[in-house]
């Protein structure tokens, strides 16, 4: 079973165009979050939520909605699409619990904008 | 910028030489992890070494941590051609839960048969 899935994993689509990316968890972790990777392999976050609850927005435009119905599912709704949206996004999750973990990572979904 | 950085950018060998991939950072930590990242595919977190430990062993990886020189490396011995992918640092930012992982720009690795 696997641990963090998101779909789609391609998606290509249009300047202007409105998508978005889904993600589920199956370990029960409080904390998601969602990273992008730009084409140098350069990861940064984007979004953090613990238990639903927004902690972690950076710098991110308002075009980018990240939306939490439950701890076990983040997902990313992006407006009005542009070039520059073109990257790998990656879904992750972890629990703390008593002491700092490691983040589990989906597969990523690499978006193109044309 | 609060990015880690990581040395070498890339790195070939032969299977069954040892690899060493070396992360600095800028800001105190209570922990630092390393990821591996295949082509294609998600990170997979591979070791995760706390503020107060030097160094730390799993299987064939070995990791240090220099708090004073904010540095860390990670060595991988006797490697395999299926080690080849991109390794990447990782510390929380704020020095606390994982909430911001704050990665480095990452190594890629090469492992020749």
């Amino acid at each position: 079973d696997t641990a963090v899935s998101q779909t789609p994993k391609y998606l290509v689509t249009q300047m202007g165009n409105d998508k978005s990316i889904k993600c589920e968890q199956n370990l029960g972790h409080d904390t998601m979050y969602w990273y992008k990777q730009d084409s140098k392999k350069f990861l940064k976050i984007m979004f953090s939520y613990n238990n639903k609850e927004l902690i972690i927005n950076e710098t991110v435009p308002n075009r980018f909605s990240p939306k939490s119905p439950d701890k076990a599912h983040l997902n990313l709704h992006i407006n009005s699409l542009e070039l520059g949206d073109s990257a790998v996004y990656f879904c992750a999750s972890s629990q703390e619990g008593s002491g700092p973990v490691g983040a589990f990572f989906g597969q990523g979904t690499r978006l193109t904008v044309v | 910028s609060q990015q880690g950085e990581e040395d070498p950018q890339a790195l070939s060998i032969q299977e069954g030489e040892n690899a060493t991939m070396n992360c600095s950072y800028k800001t105190s930590i209570n922990n630092l992890q390393w990821y591996r990242q295949n082509s294609g595919r998600g990170l997979v977190h591979l070791i995760l070494i706390r503020s107060n430990e030097r160094e730390k062993h799993s299987g064939r990886l070995r990791v240090t941590l220099d708090t004073s020189k904010k540095s860390s490396s990670l060595l991988i011995t006797a490697s395999r051609a299926a080690d080849t992918a991109s390794y990447f640092c990782a510390t929380p930012w704020g020095g606390g839960a994982t909430n911001k992982l704050i990665f480095g720009t990452g190594t890629l690795l090469a492992v020749q048969p």
